[in-house]
């Protein structure tokens, strides 16, 4: 069985300040890592994923997340934060391609002038 | 590419009735979907897998009798919930499993339910 564990459910921000989201899961299996963006009222949007590879990666909008496989995590990350970021991030896990995901609690990002 | 739409966006019923929610990839073909559940401010949850001309498979806990899905096409799977209930109402969203290696999917917008 897979988990996904967004350690904080609410982040405020300040323009233009970094951010970072963290995420930790655990797998018995390699996975899969994404990280999604869900606007109010909205469907998710794929920021960023980690298939294999360069451990950090590059997604939409300036972010990145690193894959660290001994510490389970995938934490996001994003250097100067705009209004328009504000939103809810969702991290999710699979075990193999096409497999379902499994997502973590999400965390709100609230982006403040 | 890789557009999922969902119809409708939102709809309101009565107690008791059955509303049919569509969910359609516009520009590839998807064998399978997914059908998802997120209650206000909380995650999605997942609540079965379509499967083009086959049944679905339901997670743990879903009554497959009650939220009955159709994947009759390779664009179009269909989430019906029957004599619905104010517990049902929910935000539902799919997603479609993209052909490519990555494994990809790719979310609609979602349908709001609120049954009365």
């Amino acid at each position: 069985a897979q988990s996904v564990t967004q350690l904080d459910s609410q982040v405020p921000v300040f323009e233009e300040a970094p951010v970072e989201l963290r995420c930790n899961y655990s797998s018995s299996v390699s996975v899969y890592l994404f990280w999604y963006v869900q606007y109010p009222n909205q469907g998710l949007q794929l920021l960023l994923k980690y298939l294999s590879g360069s451990t950090l990666v590059k997604g939409i909008n300036g972010f990145e997340a690193e894959f660290n496989k001994s510490q389970t995590s995938f934490h996001l990350r994003k250097p100067s934060v705009h209004i328009s970021d504000t939103a809810e991030y969702f991290c999710a896990v699979s075990s193999a391609a096409g497999n379902k995901l499994t997502f973590g609690g999400g965390t709100r990002v609230l982006v403040k002038p | 590419g890789a557009v999922v739409s969902q119809h409708p966006s939102w709809v309101i019923c009565k107690s008791g009735t059955s509303v049919k929610i569509e969910c359609r990839s516009l520009d590839f073909q998807a064998t399978t979907m997914f059908w998802y559940r997120q209650f206000p401010k909380q995650s999605l949850m997942l609540m079965a897998t379509s499967n083009e001309g086959s049944k679905a498979t339901y997670e743990q806990g879903v009554e497959k009798d009650k939220f009955l899905i159709n994947h009759a096409s390779l664009t179009l799977s269909t989430l019906t919930v029957t004599s619905a209930h104010p517990e049902d109402s929910s935000f539902y969203i799919c997603s479609a499993l993209s052909g490519r290696a990555s494994g990809e999917q790719f979310f609609g917008p979602g349908t709001r339910l609120t049954v009365l």
